[in-house]
């Protein structure tokens, strides 16, 4: 079946630094591949998305890449906020049924 | 505005005593789903729709039941709550199943 792995948090960086979370999958198919984020006591709000292989998606400042080879869809970004400190889910999507989750990376950023 | 409403946002009850959460979207979508989210495990798909009438198992199915009479409405009921069914559910909505998905606020239950 399909799964979703990604790395196991709390990542902390400061302010300005540099961020990536890892996220690889296995899926039958060809699945799209979404990054959500869910800030402390709301829902889930969609951050990216790419739907086939080496598409980028972004937003905010965040990127992601679609990487079929590798079976990756790793977030990206150049310089983090303390706005940004969230719990960022990796997924992906076969079409046939359901939107399957990884376990959440809670990223904290201080001043 | 597009969204997707939960209700009741907080909730605590007890052993046995069935309850129903609510969940309504406006945006006309077919496809819409509840999951439950447990720390450790992140968020496991409970019940799917694929349009009125139509609704299938998810992941953990086990201890609750759906229903979509209506497109906008698919509301989540637990007939007899056990304290395993304490956790925190997202309602979702697209408009069909490859589609992005729209999370409600959530619906934080305790049973006790």
């Amino acid at each position: 079946g399909d799964s979703v792995t990604q790395m196991e948090g709390p990542v902390t960086l400061s302010e300005e630094a540099f961020l990536t979370i890892n996220c690889t999958y296995t899926a039958t198919g060809y699945p799209s591949l979404f990054w959500y984020v869910q800030y402390p006591g709301e829902g889930l709000q969609l951050l990216l998305k790419a739907t086939k292989a080496d598409d980028k998606g972004s937003n905010k400042g965040f990127e992601a890449t679609y990487r079929k080879e590798t079976t990756s869809f790793h977030l990206e970004k150049g310089s983090v906020q303390v706005s940004d400190s969230a719990v960022y889910f990796c997924a992906l999507n076969s079409g046939y049924s359901t939107l399957t989750f990884g376990k959440g990376t809670m990223l904290l950023v201080s001043p | 505005e597009a969204q997707v409403t939960q209700n009741p946002r907080y909730l605590i009850t007890v052993t046995g005593k069935k309850l129903t959460v609510t969940c309504s979207q406006n945006m006309n979508h077919e496809y819409m789903s509840w999951y439950r989210q447990d720390p450790g495990l992140g968020l496991r798909q409970i019940y799917y729709s694929m349009n009125v009438e139509v609704t299938d198992k998810g992941d953990v199915p086990e201890g609750y039941k759906v229903s979509r009479k209506e497109k906008r409405n698919f509301p989540l009921i637990l007939e007899s709550p056990s304290p395993n069914q304490t956790s925190l559910y997202f309602c979702a909505s697209s408009l069909s199943v490859e589609g992005t998905q729209y999370f409600g606020p959530g619906t934080r239950l305790t049973v006790l």
